[in-house]
């Protein structure tokens, strides 16, 4: 089960900014990266946001990812149609010495 | 252009063993600079990572708390691909199965950068 908690949905119109949250605990993202995914349907999760903050190359700047404490953000700015899709968050949890991923949010582009 | 090609099957019974097995391209399963892993996706348990293996001179494993005791993951060297065998299965355990890479550069984790293309396994009698 899903240790990070992401709201389930979130919508925006095209151009408009849309920010996902994702909250955790001292053992996870208090104290460590956090990963975003994106998940478009039928298809593999694909890496969006490496270390908190940092895109692999190919991701728009669009995407933009950051950390307080123990909950982390990522945002999406000029929203496009082809962002229509599922975020997750993810963390390396020093309690369970694993990876822990977010509930995930779809994403709807209005 | 790393790649990774998933194969096994798509129905098991339960209290049997799921097997199933990732290719690599592109890169070697013996690399410093990459953790080989498997992750699972249920309607029930969302994503949840499974373990990985890794070789830093010697080679490594770690397994989620959730299947620790039922899991194995191995690296075949000779085939440059690495397996899952989840043990004693149960209904609990139908998920779209996935193998990733996580990378590393000096040190640093940059995310499970590739991932296969997904197994849709199902336990049923």
């Amino acid at each position: 089960q899903s240790v990070l908690t992401q709201p389930p949905s979130a919508s925006g119109t095209p151009g408009q900014r849309v920010t996902i949250s994702c909250s955790g605990s001292s053992s996870n993202i208090g104290g460590n990266y956090v990963f975003w995914y994106q998940q478009l349907p039928g298809t593999a999760p694909k890496l969006l946001i490496y270390r908190s903050n940092q895109r692999p190359s190919g991701v728009p700047d669009r995407f933009s990812g950051s950390t307080s404490g123990t909950s982390a953000s990522l945002a999406i700015s000029g929203l496009r149609s082809e962002d229509e899709a599922d975020y997750y968050c993810a963390a390396w949890d020093d309690s369970l010495s694993g990876y822990v991923f977010g509930t995930g949010t779809k994403v709807t582009v209005l | 252009q790393v790649q990774l090609q998933q194969s096994g099957p798509g129905l098991v019974t339960p209290s049997q063993t799921l097997s199933l097995t990732c290719a690599i391209s592109g890169d070697s399963v013996s690399s410093n600079s990459a953790a080989w892993i498997w992750i699972r996706q249920s309607p029930s348990r969302g994503l949840e990572w499974l373990g990985r293996t890794y070789y830093r001179s010697k080679w490594y494993n770690v397994y989620a708390v959730s299947v620790k005791g039922r899991i194995t993951v191995n690296p075949d060297t000779s085939k440059n691909q690495f397996s899952l065998q989840l043990h004693s299965v149960t209904l609990e355990d139908t998920a779209v199965y996935y193998c990733a890479r996580e990378h590393y550069s000096s040190g640093a984790n940059y995310g499970m950068d590739v991932w296969g293309q997904g197994t849709t396994v199902t336990v049923s009698s």
